[in-house]
């Protein structure tokens, strides 16, 4: 079955320290992938995706995330992290199906402290 | 360049009243459309979707309906709201051949 898996719940950060949200899928077919942050009470929005090409993709707002086919991992990075950056964090898998669906990850929550 | 807009951005409804969620998407035609609920502390629910005009997919039975009148226009429905009904509700939108989905600002349902 076509699954995606957020590995943390939360993950409290101290301001200007690096972080990792983690995200694994599993799929017997290619993959498209996406990062979606939400802010409190608001929609979500598009941070970065991976289609094709390079497995390191940059996105708005400082982050990264790095495609790992081997692993099936798509993990997202950010160097230094601000109080800004205190959100929900949704790692997000197509299927490459013709109705465009996505299957989301349950969601990690960053808490960066002062 | 293309926006999506949900009214009302908050609702506070009975149990058992009807319910009437609107979506609609500017600046592109035949996109497809998605509900999402989002219970609190949870992660994104995909209610229903569509690739076009009355074409309307479930992906879980619920008391919840669904309808596309328009090219660019999304509704969802209830007859009867529940108080499980509550919830955070997201419309988003992709362009057909396209896999990125946009979403809008979302609809905060109480029931009460």
């Amino acid at each position: 079955a076509q699954s995606v898996t957020q590995l943390d719940s939360q993950v409290p950060v101290f301001e200007e320290a690096p972080v990792e949200l983690r995200c694994n899928y599993s799929s017997s077919v290619s993959v498209y992938l996406f990062w979606y942050v939400q802010y409190p009470n608001q929609g979500l929005q598009l941070l970065l995706k991976y289609l094709s090409g390079s497995t390191l993709v940059k996105g708005i707002n400082g982050f990264e995330a790095e495609f790992n086919k081997s692993q099936t991992s798509f993990h997202l990075r950010k160097p230094s992290v601000h109080i800004s950056d205190t959100a929900e964090y949704f790692c997000a898998v197509s299927f490459r199906s013709n109705t465009g669906k996505l299957i989301f990850g349950q969601g990690t929550t960053l808490q960066v402290k002062p | 360049s293309q926006t999506i807009h949900q009214w009302p951005a908050t609702l506070v409804q009975p149990v058992g009243s009807p319910l009437s969620l609107e979506c609609t998407v500017e600046g592109t035609s035949n996109p497809n459309l998605y509900w999402y609920r989002q219970a609190a502390g949870r992660g994104l629910q995909l209610l229903f979707y569509s690739v076009g005009i009355g074409q309307i997919s479930s992906e879980v039975p619920q008391n919840l309906s669904a309808s596309r009148p328009q090219d660019r226009q999304f509704i969802l429905s209830s007859k009867k709201l529940l108080l499980s009904d509550s919830g955070f509700y997201l419309c988003a939108w992709n362009q057909a051949g396209r896999y990125e989905q946009y979403f809008g600002p979302g609809t905060r349902l109480t029931v009460t």
